[in-house]
Order: C-alpha cells, then sequence, then structure tokens
C-alpha cells in the first residue's frame, strides 16, 4: 500500500528556518516524481514543485522559485520542503504528493500545517 | 504567467447533472495538458478523482468523468448528491515537469 506520512505541525517565528518531510512507503521512491502543493487559510490549492529522488531533478514554479528548497533522501525514502527564513506569509497547510506516470497526483500526505507569527 | 481557470462556484440540485470547466487565459486546454481532477473537502487532503482527461481512479464512482469540452477540460458529475458538495480543482500538465492549479470550484448540491 502506497503511503505518504507527513511531519507534524509546526509553529515558528518570522525569520527562522524549517524542513517539513514526507516519508514513502509501499513503491519504488526513486522511480516516481514527488512534489508540493501549498493551501494558504481559506484560499486553494498551489502546485509548488516536484523532485526525482533518483537524480535529485527538481523543478519549482516560478511563484516559488527561490523562495524554497525541495530536496530528497533517497536512502530513508523521504522528501523535503525547506525554508531558510520564513514570513508570516508562508502560514500555511502543505501537502506532499506522488506525481503518477500521467502527471496526476495520484497520492497524497495528510498534510503538515505550519504556523508562522510572531 | 498561465492562468488556469475554474467557475468559482457552481450549485446543482440533488440529483441533477453539472459540468465543471477548466481553460487556460491564454489558448485551449488539449489531452496534451494531461488535465487531473481533485475533489476537497474542508479539513481534509485532496482527493484524486481523474486523470489524463477521462481516466477515473481508483475507487471513484463512474457518475464522476472527464472530458475536453470546446478548449476546455470538464468534469461532469451526474446524479450528484450531498456528499459531492465540495471544492473541485483541476491540475494542467505545462511540460518540463512544471503543472499549475486551477483557482477551484466550490460546489453546493441544493
Amino acid at each position: 500500500e502506497v503511503q505518504l506520512v507527513q511531519s507534524g505541525a509546526e509553529v515558528k517565528n518570522p525569520g527562522e528556518s524549517l524542513k517539513i518531510s514526507c516519508k514513502a512507503s509501499g513503491y519504488s521512491f526513486t522511480n516516481y516524481w514527488i512534489g508540493w502543493v501549498r493551501q494558504m487559510p481559506g484560499k486553494g490549492l498551489e502546485w509548488m514543485g516536484v523532485i526525482y529522488p533518483d537524480v535529485s531533478d527538481t523543478r519549482y514554479s516560478p511563484s516559488f522559485q527561490g523562495q524554497v528548497t525541495i530536496s530528497a533522501d533517497k536512502s530513508i525514502s523521504t522528501a523535503y520542503l525547506q525554508w531558510s527564513s520564513l514570513k508570516a506569509s508562508d502560514t500555511a497547510m502543505y501537502y506532499c504528493g506522488r506525481q503518477g506516470l500521467l502527471n496526476e497526483v495520484d497520492y497524497w500526505g495528510q498534510g503538515s500545517l505550519v504556523t508562522v507569527s510572531s | 504567467q498561465t492562468v488556469v481557470t475554474q467557475e468559482p462556484s457552481f450549485s446543482v440540485s440533488p440529483g441533477g447533472t453539472v459540468t465543471l470547466t477548466c481553460g487556460l487565459s491564454s489558448g485551449s486546454v488539449s489531452t496534451s495538458y494531461y488535465p487531473s481532477w481533485y475533489q476537497q473537502t474542508p479539513g481534509q487532503a485532496p482527493r484524486t478523482l481523474i486523470y489524463s482527461t477521462n481516466s477515473r481512479s481508483s475507487g471513484v464512482p463512474d457518475r464522476f468523468s472527464g472530458s475536453i469540452l470546446g478548449n476546455k477540460a470538464a468534469l461532469t458529475i451526474t446524479g450528484a448528491q450531498a456528499d459531492d458538495e465540495s471544492d473541485y480543482f483541476c491540475v494542467l500538465y505545462m511540460g518540463s515537469g512544471i503543472s499549475v492549479f486551477g483557482g477551484g470550484t466550490r460546489l453546493t448540491v441544493l
């Protein structure tokens, strides 16, 4: 059974760094793109970017390029989303998702809530 | 930057049929964009309904169907039920590994 299990909720101050995780199981982690989706409070879904863990090929939406870093550790089947300096506007739910063979998200994580507030 | 457009809201009567659409700010949607559709209820992770224009994800009832209508991708719900009341998002694949979500449609069943 394919599962994506995300790290728990985080509360951070502006300017702090953060790395959230998405641990995959039930499939060959290196053979599928895995990506991140943002959902700000009361808003829609936004596609942030994806990574192909086998070679760490990473693609970002222009809106998120330079704002976040997506990485993966194939030895532990885990993808990451990180910020070097959080802003209040980064407050959102973040979902990871496996990208299927026809570019769809076929499996979703449960979401990680990030709250940035002073 | 490419904008993917959806109706902000729609309503349907129980048992009725509704078609939600997914377009582009410039140009036409074709199967080459691999349109996919997702359902989300408040507080829940999205659920994948349709991929590659018209393929249903595992466990999705056949009253959900996808197509290309004119220059847009479309999601049709036939025989709407109360628990179909949700937000629906489309995604278009733009190439080079990049995808874009539409703004979503809030569907009311009443």
